[in-house]
C-alpha cells in the first residue's frame, strides 16, 4: 500500500519569498515520486519526478524537490515565488514500476502575495 | 500536438440518466486511468487500463464502468448517475517502458448531476 500526505490545504508566500510545500510519503517499496500543478480550469501538469536518480530533482519553472529516505519526504521549494507561481500542488506517488497505481495527496493551494 | 483530450468539459445531467465521458489520447500510450478530484480529498484513481481490453478498479470505482477496445480511447460509463458523482473528472495515459511514468492528463470534465 502507499499514501501521500501534503502537509498544509493552503500555502501563502510573498513574491520573491522562498516556495516550500511539504510532501510525506509512505510506500512499502522503493517509489517513484512525482509534482504535479494545477492552474485553475485546467488539467495537471508534471513538475518533476524522482525515479531512483539523483535524489536532487530539478523541474520546470525553476521548481526542485529533494527525495530524503530516512525522512520518507520529497517536499518542493522554489527559491522565489513569482506570481505565476499561484495554482494548486499534488504530490503523487507510485510503486517502481508501477505506472498504473498512481497514488495523490490532497493537495496544497499556493497563494503567492504582491 | 501530444495530448489527452476529454469531451465533454462541462456536462449537467439529472439523476438516473446514462451518460458517457469520452478520452482519446494519441501518444501511442499503454496505460490510461480515469481519475475524479474533489475539494480536500485530491485525485483519486476510478479505473485504469493496461492496454487493450485489460482494466482494473481503481480506488473508487462504484457507479462507473470503463472500455478499451481501442489503444487511443478509454470512455467512463456512468450507467445511472447520482448527485454523490458530481465531481471534476481526469483522463490520464502513460506509456509502460521506461522510467518516464508521470501521467499526462486531459483538461477535465465538471460533471454535475442533479
Amino acid at each position: 500500500a502507499q499514501s501521500v500526505t501534503q502537509l498544509g490545504s493552503h500555502v501563502s508566500v510573498s513574491e520573491g519569498a522562498l516556495v516550500l510545500l511539504r510532501c510525506n510519503y509512505s510506500s512499502s517499496v522503493p517509489p517513484y515520486l512525482f509534482w504535479y500543478v494545477q492552474y485553475p480550469n485546467q488539467g495537471l501538469q508534471l513538475l518533476l519526478k524522482y525515479t531512483s536518480a539523483a535524489t536532487l530533482v530539478k523541474g520546470i519553472n525553476g521548481f526542485e524537490a529533494e527525495f530524503k529516505k530516512s525522512e520518507t519526504s520529497f517536499h518542493l521549494t522554489k527559491p522565489s515565488a513569482h506570481m505565476s507561481d499561484a495554482a494548486e500542488y499534488f504530490c503523487a506517488v507510485t510503486a517502481t514500476g508501477s505506472a498504473r497505481q498512481l497514488t495523490f495527496g490532497s493537495g496544497t493551494q499556493l497563494t503567492v502575495l504582491p | 500536438e501530444a495530448q489527452v483530450t476529454q469531451n465533454p468539459r462541462y456536462l449537467i445531467t439529472v439523476t438516473g440518466k446514462k451518460l458517457t465521458v469520452t478520452c482519446s489520447q494519441n501518444m501511442n500510450h499503454e496505460y490510461m486511468s480515469w481519475y475524479r478530484q474533489d475539494p480536500g480529498l485530491g485525485l483519486r484513481q476510478i479505473y485504469y487500463s493496461m492496454n487493450v481490453e485489460v482494466t482494473d478498479k481503481g480506488d473508487v470505482p462504484e457507479g462507473y464502468k470503463v472500455s478499451r477496445k481501442e489503444k487511443r480511447n478509454f470512455p467512463l460509463i456512468l450507467e445511472s448517475p447520482s448527485p454523490n458523482q458530481t465531481s471534476l473528472y481526469f483522463c490520464a495515459s502513460s506509456s509502460q517502458g521506461g522510467s518516464n511514468y508521470g501521467y499526462t492528463f486531459g483538461s477535465g470534465t465538471r460533471l454535475t448531476v442533479v
